[in-house]
């Protein structure tokens, strides 16, 4: 079956490491995007990717960084720069096509202590 | 910019009973509209969507109407079954190429038996 794997489901590190949050599609889907979802807040959103080798800040990109060297593949770190990066985090993918709707992973809980 | 709002919650039910989010948007053009649906630690799952005005989506007994002249976009369900239990997403895609998705901030929806 086609979709987007997120790995782990949940992460613990401490606070002043980075982390490495992974993000997989089998859906040939150009773009790729991350959302940060905290309590009340809705979805945020990060990065954005659509298409191999560029990406674009979201509204919340301080303290992250990602790449995308493969179509399938848009990994997300979590630098010890990002001051509350306790959050759940979700993966999604779209064709490039007008109205396409996002498609998403199960997402991340990242604890950081 | 573009944004959506939608109704606060939580949004508590009894089987059976009539539901109705609201959701109205601000956008320039002709934007694409969603509904998502999140079940407790997954990640959202589209639900309806419509591309266009006086467009009607539907899904499992969900539906929601593109009016363009209230810029609104409001999911309707007949009967609520506690399954529908969930946190429930309004969302645009701007007539951008290369642009994100914007999501309101979610709805929860409690279903009792």
């Amino acid at each position: 079956d086609g979709g987007i794997t997120q790995s782990p489901k949940y992460l613990f590190r401490k606070e002043g490491q980075n982390v490495t949050l992974s993000c997989e599609q089998n859906l040939n889907h150009d773009a790729m995007y991350w959302y940060r979802q905290d309590p009340g807040q809705g979805l945020r959103l990060i990065y954005y990717s659509q298409i191999v080798n560029d990406f674009q800040k979201g509204d919340i990109a301080e303290g992250y960084s990602v790449s995308r060297e493969k179509k399938e593949s848009f990994p997300l770190t979590v630098t010890s720069a990002q001051k509350n990066p306790t959050a759940f985090y979700l993966c999604a993918s779209r064709e490039t096509g007008g109205g396409s709707p996002l498609h998403f992973g199960n997402g991340t809980r990242l604890t950081v202590t | 910019g573009d944004s959506v709002t939608q109704m606060e919650g939580p949004v508590t039910l009894s089987e059976e009973a009539f539901l109705t989010i609201n959701c109205t948007y601000t956008a320039t053009g002709y934007p694409s509209l969603f509904w998502y649906v999140q079940y407790p630690g997954e990640g959202l799952q589209l639900l309806l969507k419509a591309t266009k005005a006086d467009d009607k989506g539907s899904n499992k007994g969900f539906e929601a109407t593109y009016r363009k002249e209230t810029t609104s976009f409001h999911l309707e369900k007949g009967s609520v079954q506690v399954s529908d239990s969930a946190v429930y997403f309004c969302a645009l895609s701007p007539n951008q190429a290369g642009t994100a998705l914007i999501f309101g901030k979610g709805t929860t929806l409690s279903v009792s038996s």
